[in-house]
């Protein structure tokens, strides 16, 4: 069975500041790993994902992602947040026995403050 | 393009009470995904949807838990009788087609608070 760490619940920061975001997977096979955020009163929307080739995945608002298949992780981070970027974010993985299926982790919450 | 559509947003109930969902995809998706997620947790995955057929259902408690996707569009899912652990959001989410590879898009939820 796949599963998905993520390493702190909660992370304050000032805005400007350089953030990061841990995300560990457990899985036996191949996998895909995406970042979902959650703003307050919506649903998930995909920020990046990684399928294959480049391990070093970006999205449109300059947060970056790094598969480390050695170190089973795919943190996700940001050189300089703004008070926009407060949300919760959650990593995701599937493929192998988990095909279709997405597993998520517990969500961190990013508050950002001015 | 409109996204997933999910009604009611919210919904209080008393234990023991029937209460049901509902989920519109986006147009064109064929693949349905209902999700739980409790406070403080991310979403797990209840039942998944490849038209009308329901190809994984195992983490449905069905004792309790129903669903259905007659036509293979809208969706609906329901809870008789509705348990106070039952308290939790209810998110649907739609694929192009069923596969790690497709993006899941997730509609808002419904927050159901049992009583």
């Amino acid at each position: 069975a796949q599963s998905v760490t993520q390493l702190d619940s909660q992370v304050p920061v000032f805005e400007e500041a350089p953030v990061e975001l841990r995300c560990n997977y457990s899985s036996s096979v191949s996998v895909y790993l995406f970042w979902y955020v959650q703003y307050p009163n919506q649903g998930l929307q995909l920020l990046l994902k990684y399928l294959s080739g480049s391990t070093l995945v970006e999205s449109i608002n300059g947060f970056e992602a790094e598969f480390n298949k050695s170190q089973t992780s795919f943190h996700l981070r940001k050189p300089s947040v703004h008070i926009s970027d407060t949300a919760e974010y959650f990593c995701a993985v599937s493929g192998g026995t988990s095909y279709g299926k997405l597993t998520f982790g517990q969500g961190t919450i990013l508050t950002v403050h001015p | 393009e409109a996204g997933v559509v999910q009604s009611p947003r919210y919904k209080i109930i008393e234990k023991k009470q029937p209460v049901a969902f509902w989920c519109n995809p986006i147009s064109g998706h064929n693949t349905l995904y209902w999700y739980l997620q409790n406070l403080g947790q991310g979403p797990e995955l209840l039942i998944r949807y490849e038209n009308e057929e329901a190809v994984d259902d195992s983490q449905l408690p069905k004792d309790r838990f129903s669903a259905e996707r007659l036509k293979g569009v809208d969706s609906t899912l329901k809870i008789q009788p509705a348990e106070l652990g039952d308290s939790a959001v209810y998110l649907c989410a739609s694929s192009h087609r069923q596969g790690s590879l497709n993006e899941q898009f997730f509609g808002p939820g419904t927050r159901l608070t049992v009583l």
